[in-house]
């Protein structure tokens, strides 16, 4: 399983873009990227998902480099409800078995 | 939007004793997952669970850990002589294609 390596923190204020990238220099050629958020005392939600190049959803994009080697988590515009830890996942698309690091813990302030 | 869901949200129960900690994964998945964690620390994977056997667990799944699908729809967690060291939030997930879906969890203190 590729190890990931992500800032511990971020600080942002309201309506900012936030750009969280996470290094992952050993991924495998079936490795899947994958980001969550998680809340205080609530379960991890996915966010977004990518293999390479560009993936945009309703809530952030994901840029991939060619190489793989890391990706960016961008989150345009956020607001205090963004608040939350974001953890980078690296691993085969119908992996049994999720591995967490410590994640980016995001503070948005007014 | 289909959810997980866990209860009791909160357990308070003393050292040991059993407990058992219940989700209902979303309803055409086939794949289930309990993760637990420690205040403060990493979410950590405990176990999957798939066509009513386990597929993998973790070193934390010792023997006093438990995983049943009882009645087609709950998935539980058993643990039978709790310690102070099983303190945490425990979450179930459960995985249709290749996204998963985790619960909002159970706090879980030992005293």
């Amino acid at each position: 399983l590729a190890k990931t390596t992500q800032p511990i923190s971020m600080d942002s204020y309201e309506g900012q873009e936030v750009n969280i990238t996470c290094s992952h220099n050993n991924i495998a050629t079936n490795d899947y990227i994958t980001w969550y958020q998680q809340f205080p005392s609530q379960g991890p939600r996915f966010i977004i998902q990518g293999y390479k190049t560009k993936v945009t959803n309703e809530v952030a994009s994901l840029f991939i480099p060619a190489d793989r080697k890391s990706s960016t988590l961008s989150l345009p515009r956020v607001s205090l409800s963004d608040t939350a830890v974001y953890y980078c996942l690296v691993g085969d698309l119908y992996t049994d078995k999720l591995i967490f690091g410590t994640g980016t813990r995001l503070q948005v302030f007014p | 939007e289909p959810e997980v869901t866990q209860t009791p949200s909160h357990q308070v129960t003393q050292m040991g004793q059993e407990v058992i900690l219940r989700c209902v994964p979303i309803s055409n998945h086939l794949y289930f997952y309990w993760y637990r964690q420690i205040l403060g620390q990493k979410v950590e994977f405990l176990v999957s669970f798939y066509n009513n056997e386990i597929s993998e667990k973790s070193e934390i799944f010792d023997d006093q850990f438990s995983v049943e699908r009882p009645d087609g729809s709950n998935f539980t967690l058993k643990i039978r002589s709790t310690k102070l060291e099983d303190s945490a939030m425990y979450f179930c997930a459960s995985r249709g294609n290749s996204q998963y879906l985790f619960g909002p969890g159970t706090r879980l203190t030992v005293t």
